[in-house]
C-alpha cells in the first residue's frame, strides 16, 4: 500500500441497503477525513478523525457513520441507503489536522437506485 | 455557515496566463489552499497561504489579501496537462475545510 487506498471503486447499491466504504492510509496520518464531492457543490465534509478512538461531524453527517478504532483504518458506513447519496466519496488524511495539506484517496462512485 | 465562490469556468490558449479568483466569507480564517483535480481523479495539493502576500511555486503562484477575503491562483505558461478543476478551499475557526465548488479551466491549442 502506498498512500491511501479506497475500496470499491464504484458500487451500485438498492435503496435500503447497508454499505461500508473502506480507506486505509499508510502514511501514519493522524487525521482522517471523509468528503462526498456533487456536481456544482464541490467536496463537502461529512465526517472527521483528528486521532484514533476519536470522530466528528462535518457539514453534511446524516445518514453517515464513521470509526476510527486505529491509525490507519476509517472506514464510512451508510446504514440504510437513500438516492440522496449518489456521489463520489473521497477520503483524505493529513499528519496533523489544522495547516497540513491533506491527501486524498482514489475516490468511490455510489449510485443508489 | 462558509461561503466560497469562484468562477465556474475557464478557457485559456496554451502558453498563456490565467488567474483564478476566489472570494470567501468564513468563520475566522486559518489558512487557504488551492488543489488541483483532473477529470475522474483525486485533488492534489497545489498550495498553502495563511499569511497575505503571493507564494510562488514554479508555474504556479497563489496570493492571499485576508483584509478583503481573497484569493487567486496564477497559472503561466499554460500547458494541456493544466487542463482540469481548481478547488479553493478555506480553513475556517474550527479547522475543517470548506470547499469553493471549483473552477473548470480548460486550455486550448
Amino acid at each position: 500500500i502506498a498512500g491511501i487506498t479506497q475500496a470499491p471503486t464504484s458500487q451500485i447499491l438498492a435503496a435500503g441497503r447497508r454499505m461500508t466504504l473502506r480507506c486505509t492510509q499508510d502514511m501514519r496520518h493522524n487525521a482522517m477525513y471523509w468528503y462526498r464531492q456533487d456536481l456544482g457543490l464541490g467536496l463537502r465534509l461529512i465526517h472527521y478523525s483528528n486521532t484514533a478512538g476519536t470522530t466528528g461531524k462535518g457539514e453534511v453527517p446524516d445518514g453517515y457513520s464513521v470509526s476510527r478504532a486505529n491509525t490507519d483504518d476509517f472506514p464510512l458506513t451508510l446504514a440504510s441507503a437513500v438516492p440522496s447519496q449518489t456521489s463520489v466519496y473521497f477520503c483524505a488524511s493529513s499528519d496533523s489536522g489544522e495547516s497540513d495539506e491533506q491527501f486524498f484517496g482514489p475516490g468511490t462512485r455510489l449510485t443508489v437506485l | 455557515g462558509q461561503n466560497i465562490d469562484q468562477p465556474t469556468e475557464m478557457t485559456a490558449t496554451e502558453g498563456a496566463i490565467v488567474q483564478i479568483n476566489c472570494t470567501y466569507q468564513t468563520s475566522g480564517f486559518n489558512g487557504l489552499f488551492w488543489y488541483q483535480q483532473h477529470a475522474g481523479e483525486a485533488p492534489t495539493f497545489l498550495s498553502y497561504n495563511v499569511l497575505d502576500g503571493l507564494e510562488e511555486k514554479g508555474r504556479f503562484s497563489s496570493f492571499l489579501s485576508r483584509s478583503k477575503g481573497y484569493s487567486y491562483l496564477l497559472l503561466k505558461e499554460l500547458q494541456m496537462k493544466d487542463s482540469a478543476s481548481y478547488l479553493c478551499a478555506v480553513i475556517s475557526n474550527d479547522y475543517k475545510l470548506s470547499f469553493g465548488a471549483g473552477t473548470t479551466v480548460t486550455v486550448r491549442a
